[in-house]
């Protein structure tokens, strides 16, 4: 059974700052790897794909894969109240059609 | 692009009745779409995958004759909750596959409804 982990938080950053959220998986074959924000009350919608090694850069957001310690990670830089949300970090599930998602992390900007 | 609708946005129901949930891809053909339930301050839930023309695979604990999937056409898949309960008031998210992402990288994103919160009185 593959897992996805996140550590439910919350976690709290003041308004400007970068927020860095965490996510471990357990299956070493699994490639790609999505970040999902979920405001309270709505459905989910990615933000962050990512696929390689490395970093990836959009805008204020950084998804960050290192596939050797299996972890991805998402970094929110100038951080903003608007991005008070739960984040999902999702990864293939088993035959590859499904998604399995973390818990999620909820975040809380405070200005 | 990869837009997918959800109807009704909510409902409240009697306890005893069924209840339909649909969601409609409105941009492309989804031969596959998956059904979620969330209920406050927890993750989301798989409760089943929904294959254009053929049964839905449900997950294990998800009863298959109280949460009847069917999806007739490559744009639309159903949800029948039956003798619905109060227990069974939750926000049910559909979500879609878009084929023209099939064997790339992004292949298994899925694209979200916006939900549909049932509440069984």
């Amino acid at each position: 059974q593959k897992e996805v982990e996140q550590n439910s938080g919350p976690l709290s950053v003041p308004e400007g700052a970068i927020a860095s959220l965490n996510c471990t998986y357990s299956d070493r074959g699994s490639q790609s790897f999505f970040w999902y924000r979920q405001y309270s009350g709505k459905s989910p919608e990615l933000i962050m794909f990512i696929y390689s090694n490395g970093d990836k850069e959009d805008g204020r957001f950084t998804a960050q894969l290192n596939k050797a310690s299996q972890y991805v990670s998402l970094l929110i830089r100038d951080s903003q109240p608007s991005d008070s949300a739960t984040y999902l970090c999702a990864a293939p599930g088993e035959y590859g059609n499904k998604l399995v998602f973390g818990a999620g992390t909820i975040l809380r900007v405070k200005s | 692009g990869a837009v997918v609708s959800q109807h009704p946005s909510w409902v409240i129901c009697k306890s005893g009745t069924s209840v339909k949930i649909e969601c409609r891809s409105l941009d492309f053909q989804a031969t596959t779409m998956f059904w979620y339930r969330q209920f406050p301050k927890q993750s989301l839930m798989l409760m089943a995958t929904s294959n254009e023309g053929s049964k839905a695979t449900y997950e294990q604990g998800v009863e298959k004759d109280k949460f009847l999937i069917n999806h007739a056409s490559l744009t639309l898949s159903t949800l029948t909750v039956t003798s619905a309960h109060p227990e069974d008031s939750s926000f049910y998210i559909c979500s879609a596959r878009e084929p023209g992402l099939a064997g790339g990288p992004r292949s298994n994103e899925q694209f979200f409804g916006p939900g549909t919160r049932l509440t069984v009185l």
